[in-house]
């Protein structure tokens, strides 16, 4: 069965650092990943997704994303963290396609000034 | 173009009362998704349908949940009698065919007091 851990439900930054949000995964078979980010009051926008090519995978808003198979990791990275940034994310995995996405429990970005 | 419609975007019932959910997918998308978002979890798939047809209902409480896409566009949630550990946010979403990318819309936010 495929899931998701997502280490650290709040993380705080400065802004102008770097964010590091962390996902590590759990699939039978090779897997595709996302990261989806949610704004209070408002609904999952993908930000960008593994689909088994590239392992960088670079998304909307200036956040990558890098596949480790033999860590089975998928963290989210941002060089800099803009006060807009903050909102909570997602890690998703699913095994074949965009069918049955099992999310991980979400993490809050708070971006300090 | 025109994203996930859901309303009503906010509802407080009591306990044992019974609620409905209205969503209008992107048009031209064959699949639909609702999920369930607990506060502090992730979203958990209740029910997906292919057209009007339901594809996975496995995680739908059967005995107090229904759900209906009638003409295969529009789609309906209802909950009843509603319990306590209902309140949530509901999220519905849609992709243009089983496999491709969801789009999600802005969510009902149920609180059963």
């Amino acid at each position: 069965a495929q899931s998701v851990t997502q280490l650290g439900s709040h993380v705080s930054v400065s802004e102008g650092a770097l964010v590091l949000l962390r996902c590590n995964y759990s699939s039978s078979v090779p897997p595709y990943l996302f990261w989806y980010v949610q704004y209070p009051n408002q609904g999952l926008q993908l930000l960008l997704k593994y689909t088994s090519a590239a392992t960088l995978v670079k998304g909307i808003n200036g956040f990558e994303a890098e596949f480790k198979k033999s860590e089975t990791s998928f963290h989210l990275t941002k060089p800099s963290a803009h006060m807009s940034d903050a909102a909570e994310y997602f890690c998703a995995v699913s095994e074949g396609g965009y069918q049955k996405v099992t999310f991980g429990t979400g993490t809050k970005l708070q971006v300090i000034p | 173009e025109a994203g996930v419609a859901q309303s009503p975007r906010y509802k407080i019932i009591e306990k044992r009362q019974s609620v409905a959910f209205w969503c209008n997918p992107i048009s031209g998308h064959a699949t639909l998704y609702w999920y369930q978002q607990i506060l502090g979890q992730g979203p958990k798939l209740l029910i997906q349908f292919q057209n009007n047809g339901v594809v996975d209902d496995s995680q739908l409480p059967k005995d107090r949940f229904s759900a209906e896409r009638l003409k295969g566009v529009d789609s309906t949630l209802k909950i009843q009698p509603a319990k306590l550990e209902d309140s949530a946010v509901y999220l519905c979403a849609s992709s243009l065919d089983t496999g491709d990318e969801q789009f999600f819309g802005p969510g009902t936010r149920l609180t059963v007091l």
